[in-house]
């Protein structure tokens, strides 16, 4: 079984500041790692994904995350954000080698507010 | 619009009436899945469907009820519900259950139990 750890449940940021929404998980397997961002009164939005390869994945809007394996983490950064970003940012890890019909678990999330 | 869609988006029900939330996909996907979204919790996977046949149920309370007449429909029955089922209910779909497809969600069904 895995679990995600996101121990911020609120970041203020000022707008064009740099942000780092942190995630780390746990899991006995190899691991896929998603981050989704969820709008006021919206589903969840796939940002970025990390299956395999590269430990530098890029998103949608300027986003990026980094796979730690010693760290466990899927920390996700933006260089310089907008009041747009403003949202609940959810961390979500499976089972690589699993036929996938336990889904995703996902973290409680992360609440990002833009100052201006 | 992401391509699925979730319908009635609010609902407000009594604990004994018996009401049906409904999603729909026209993406293709062969997967579905309910998710409950409470408050300060993670999102809890309640039932995933994959070629309509149900693959989890995640020991959801039997008032909770799934049905998945074909790839693109999902509906989740309710019935005798009690105020702590009031949360946000999400709909998504994949292109199978894989874990390396992402998903795709719909807006949500906001439930309040009165």
């Amino acid at each position: 079984a895995q679990s995600v750890t996101q121990l911020d449940s609120q970041v203020p940021v000022f707008e064009e500041a740099p942000v780092e929404l942190r995630c780390n998980y746990s899991s006995s397997v190899s691991v896929y790692l998603f981050w989704y961002v969820q709008y006021p009164n919206q589903g969840l939005q796939l940002l970025l994904k990390y299956l395999s390869g590269s430990t530098l994945v890029k998103g949608i809007n300027g986003f990026e995350a980094e796979f730690n394996k010693s760290q466990t983490s899927f920390h996700l950064r933006k260089p310089s954000v907008h009041i747009s970003d403003t949202a609940e940012y959810f961390c979500a890890v499976s089972d690589a080698a699993g036929g996938g019909a336990d889904g995703l678990t996902f973290g409680k999330g992360t609440h990002l507010i833009i100052q201006p | 619009e992401t391509g699925v869609t979730q319908t009635p988006r609010h609902l407000v029900m009594g604990m004994t009436n018996k009401k049906s939330l409904k999603c729909e996909q026209h993406l293709g996907h062969n997967a579905m899945y309910w998710y409950k979204q409470s408050a300060k919790k993670p999102l809890e996977l309640m039932f995933v469907y994959n070629f309509k046949e149900q693959t989890e149920n995640n020991s959801v309370p039997s008032r909770f009820s799934p049905e998945c007449p074909n790839s693109s429909h999902l509906f989740l029955h309710l019935h005798t519900l009690q105020p702590e089922d009031s949360a946000l209910y999400l709909c998504a779909s994949s292109a199978n259950t894989g874990n390396a497809y992402g998903y795709t969600f719909g807006s949500g069904t906001r439930l309040t139990v009165v």
